[in-house]
This record gives C-alpha cells, sequence and structure tokens, in this order.
C-alpha cells in the first residue's frame, strides 16, 4: 500500500526559530510536493522536487527552503518561523506515467499533515 | 489570483439525496481536473478525474462533469451518504502528466442521516 509519512503531525514553534517538516515515502516516486493548507484558499504549492538534489519553487516559496539528499526524503524548513507560516503542511508524492499509461490513474499521494503553531 | 474557485464555502444534503459540488477555473490551458477528498486531520485522497477530451467520468456513486466552454466542473454524489462527510479540493493540471496541480479553496460537504 502506498505510504507517505510526515513524522511530525503538530508542531508549536516560537517566531524565529528553525523549523524542519520531514517527508519520507516508500514507493520509489520521483516527484515530491510540499503544500500548505489554509482555510479558503486551498492547497498551495510552495516547493516541488523531481529529482534527488533537484528542487523548482511552487507558487509560495517565500520564507521555505526545501531538501532532497534521497530519493525517498523531502524536507520543508523554514529558516526562520513567522506568525503567517501558522498551517497545515501536506507532503506529496507522485510518480509520472511510463509510456502507453492513460492520466486516468495518475493519483498524487498525500500524508497525513503536519500542523504548524508559530506563537 | 486564484485560478481554480470553489465558490461554496460549505454545502449541507440530507442522506440519500444527490450531493452536487461545483468548481470554475480560469486558466484555459487547464486540461487534467481531479477531484480529491479530504478528512480532518488526514490528507487528501483522490476520488475521481477527468480528461479535458471527455465531458463525463463516473465511478461508481461518484460522476463528474466538466464543460469545457463554461470552465466549470460538478462532481455529484448519488446517493449521498454520511461519510461521504468531507473536505472536497477540486484541481487541475496543465501538463501531461497529470502533475503540478493548482487546488481549489475546497467545500465542507455534510451529509445529515
Amino acid at each position: 500500500d502506498v505510504k507517505v509519512t510526515q513524522s511530525s503531525r503538530y508542531l508549536v514553534k516560537r517566531t524565529g526559530e528553525k523549523v524542519f517538516l520531514e517527508c519520507v515515502q516508500d514507493m520509489d516516486h520521483e516527484n515530491m510536493f510540499w503544500y500548505r493548507q489554509d482555510p479558503g484558499l486551498g492547497l498551495r504549492l510552495i516547493y516541488f522536487s523531481y529529482d534527488v538534489k533537484m528542487k523548482e519553487k511552487g507558487d509560495i516559496p517565500e520564507g521555505y527552503s526545501v531538501s532532497r539528499e534521497k530519493k525517498e526524503r523531502f524536507s520543508l524548513i523554514l529558516e526562520s518561523a513567522s506568525t503567517n507560516q501558522t498551517s497545515m503542511y501536506l507532503c506529496a508524492s507522485f510518480n509520472p506515467p511510463g509510456e502507453g499509461q492513460g492520466k486516468s490513474g495518475n493519483t498524487i499521494y498525500f500524508g497525513e499533515g503536519s500542523w504548524l503553531t508559530v506563537v | 489570483d486564484q485560478q481554480v474557485k470553489q465558490n461554496s464555502p460549505s454545502l449541507s444534503v440530507q442522506e440519500g439525496r444527490i450531493s452536487i459540488l461545483n468548481c470554475d477555473y480560469t486558466n484555459s490551458m487547464f486540461d487534467y481536473f481531479l477531484w480529491y477528498k479530504k478528512y480532518p486531520a488526514e490528507g487528501p485522497t483522490f476520488l475521481i478525474s477527468i480528461s479535458s477530451i471527455k465531458d463525463k467520468n463516473e465511478d461508481g456513486r461518484f460522476t463528474v462533469f466538466l464543460n469545457k466552454s463554461a470552465k466549470h466542473l460538478s462532481l455529484h454524489i448519488v446517493p449521498s451518504q454520511p461519510g461521504d462527510s468531507a473536505v472536497y479540493f477540486c484541481a487541475a493540471s496543465t501538463d501531461n502528466a497529470g502533475n503540478m496541480l493548482t487546488f481549489g479553496g475546497g467545500t465542507r460537504l455534510m451529509v445529515k442521516p
């Protein structure tokens, strides 16, 4: 069964602290993502990675960085946490379809989410 | 500016009736659309998708309709069950792999017994 694991489910951090959110997937997927979910705004893409040591900015990368040293692990880093980064963070992984495969089965698999409160 | 919008933040229906969740988009380059369902304290899970070459896709109680000219899609759940109560996210993609999703703000569906 597909598994995306976010090790920290609930965190409370102080303004200015450095925060690490870890995500591990066991499906050998190439692509991994970090989203944040806020009421009324849905899921917004922060960063994504399509290979080890590769990263691309999403829609809202400011205040965040990422690290992908191994294929199965994608970390989100808040260098100096601020109160406007209080949110639910969702990690996801995805494998592009192979040749001859249709799009109908494509799915992105999400972790259970990490609730971060910055005080 | 949100490219994918779900204008109804919440919807309440009676068990056994139809639930209709709506989604509008502005980017005409979107060619693949998905619906995700999310329970509290869990990550979203894939529900159903549709490619822009189709106008309807059905999977059991769930049907997604796509109206490209109106840039509108909807999810129908028939019959609705209390276990369907969740937040539903509409998502759209422009790339061929169905990657790089843009999500709507979500609609909270409550199905009353």
